[in-house]
C-alpha cells in the first residue's frame, strides 16, 4: 500500500532562515512518481516539482531544492532564505506507475510560517 | 494559457439536498480528476477521466456521489441527498496523459453543508 509521511504539521521560521520540510513515503512499485505541491493561503494548490523513481539527482531550483534518497525513501524540501511569501501549506505527493500515475496519494501537509 | 477553473467556488446548501459542481479543465488535457479535501488534511482522490471515459472510482466515492465528462471537455460532479459529512473542498486537476503526468489543480468548491 502507499503512504506518505510529513512528520512536521507546522513550522515557524523568522525570514531569511533556511527550512526544510521532510517527506517519507511507502511503496510497493519500482516506478513511482514524487511531487510537491505549495496550497497557499488562497487555497489553490501549486505545482512545484515532480522527480521519478528512476532519477536520484538533487534539483536546485531558485531558492528551492529537493533532495531525493530512495534509501531512505525520503523526497526533503528545502527553502533557503525564506521570504514570507514562502508562507503556505506544503504537500508530499506519490503517485505509482502501476496504476498509470492515475492518482496522487498526499501527506499531511506541513504548514510553513515565515515570520518578518 | 487559462488553468482549470471551477464553478461555483463556494456552496452552503441543507442536509438532503442535492448540488452540482462544474469543473474546466485545461484545454489541451486529456485527464480530469476530482479530489476532495477536509480541514488539515491533504486532498483525497475521489476519481478520474481519460476524455470522456471515467475509468477508476475511489472507494471513497460513495453512491450519492456521480461525476461525468460527457464530451471529454468540462467535468461535473453531484452529490445527492447531501451529509454533513460532505463539507469539504472539491478539487478538480487536470493533466496530460503522457510524459511527466503533472496535475494542475482548480481553485476549489468549497461545500458546506448545514
Amino acid at each position: 500500500a502507499q503512504k506518505v509521511t510529513q512528520a512536521q504539521t507546522e513550522i515557524s521560521v523568522v525570514e531569511k532562515e533556511d527550512v526544510t520540510l521532510d517527506c517519507v513515503y511507502e511503496t510497493r512499485d519500482t516506478t513511482y512518481y514524487l511531487f510537491w505541491y505549495k496550497q497557499p493561503p488562497s487555497g489553490e494548490l501549486v505545482f512545484l516539482i515532480r522527480r521519478n523513481s528512476f532519477d536520484e539527482q538533487n534539483e536546485i531550483s531558485g531558492r528551492y531544492s529537493w533532495n531525493f534518497q530512495k534509501s531512505t525513501s525520503s523526497f526533503n524540501f528545502t527553502i533557503t532564505a525564506s521570504q514570507v511569501v514562502d508562507s503556505a501549506v506544503y504537500f508530499c505527493a506519490l503517485s505509482e506507475a502501476r496504476t498509470g500515475a492515475n492518482n496522487l496519494f498526499f501527506g499531511t501537509g506541513t504548514r510553513l510560517t515565515v515570520i518578518p | 494559457d487559462t488553468g482549470v477553473s471551477q464553478d461555483p467556488r463556494h456552496k452552503i446548501t441543507k442536509r438532503g439536498q442535492n448540488v452540482t459542481f462544474r469543473c474546466d479543465p485545461i484545454s489541451e488535457h486529456n485527464r480530469l480528476y476530482w479530489y476532495r479535501q477536509t480541514l488539515g488534511q491533504g486532498p483525497e482522490f475521489l476519481t478520474y477521466f481519460q476524455n470522456e471515459a471515467q475509468l477508476e472510482k475511489s472507494r471513497l466515492l460513495s453512491d450519492r456521489f456521480s461525476a461525468e465528462r460527457p464530451k471529454g471537455s468540462f467535468s461535473t460532479l453531484e452529490i445527492q441527498r447531501t451529509e454533513q459529512g460532505d463539507s469539504a473542498m472539491y478539487l478538480c486537476a487536470s493533466s496530460l496523459d503522457t510524459g511527466t503526468y503533472e496535475q494542475y489543480f482548480g481553485p476549489g468548491t468549497r461545500l458546506t453543508v448545514t
